[in-house]
């Protein structure tokens, strides 16, 4: 099994709608992270957590929200999508000092 | 935190070893250099880290010179599945929740 999952792997959504992107991780590591990617482009960071209890903001994290749940759970939300947020998304994780691990990516498109 | 730049593209031919430099002018003492390998639609995945001199693992090795301001990752006999895009990092290794991945070199293997 994969050491990072997200779900779903692909979403279509319409402007203006809620959307949730799940991320879980069998590693066992604290530190969670989402980034997306648009065409062409590198990683942008948009919030990442240290723990349950550590929630920071990235780099772009405006029209976004996430919400850790367990060591192993990390959720990001579009309140209300736009357009705009049609990109890959990733999720990461990764221990005190090592490398992140990338899960598969979850591809959204907003119409 | 420190830039990094690295050329866009580079093509090379199979079984040829791949040079690619970059340049991190402004990196901090407690900065790390790690570079990772992404491929279409999937999550980038870690090949190597270091901090100066060289370091070799059994993908590739990295070599810091004693400024630290470039380093040059280092694909030995690149075959067609090293086709992807490389990132270089540089961050703290301890604090690597900003790090920044900015475009890449997307490295093609020529057949």
């Amino acid at each position: 099994d994969a050491d990072v999952t997200q779900t779903p792997r692909n979403r279509i959504t319409k402007t203006g709608k809620r959307i949730m992107l799940e991320c879980s991780q069998t590693k066992g590591h604290d530190r969670m992270y989402w980034y997306r990617q648009d065409p062409g482009l590198g990683l942008r960071l948009i919030y990442y957590s240290f723990d349950v209890k550590d929630i920071n903001k990235g780099e772009i994290s405006d029209g976004y929200s996430v919400s850790r749940q367990a060591q192993a759970k990390f959720s990001l939300s579009l309140e209300s999508a736009i357009p705009n947020q049609t990109a890959l998304y990733f999720c990461a994780t990764s221990g005190f000092g090592s490398e992140q691990y990338f899960g598969p990516g979850t591809r959204l498109t907003v119409t | 935190l420190a830039k990094t730049t690295q050329p866009i593209s580079m093509d090379s031919y199979e079984g040829q070893e791949v040079n690619i430099t970059c340049s991190h002018n402004n990196i901090a003492t407690n900065d790390y250099i790690t570079w990772y390998q992404q491929f279409p639609s999937q999550g980038p995945r870690f090949i190597i880290q270091g901090y100066k001199t060289k370091v070799t693992n059994e993908v590739a090795s990295l070599f810091i010179p004693a400024d630290r301001k470039s380093s040059t990752l280092s694909l030995p006999r690149v075959s067609l599945s090293d086709t992807a895009v490389y990132y270089c990092l540089v961050g703290e290794a301890f604090g690597n929740e900003k790090l920044t991945f900015g475009t890449g070199t997307r490295l093609t293997i020529i057949p």
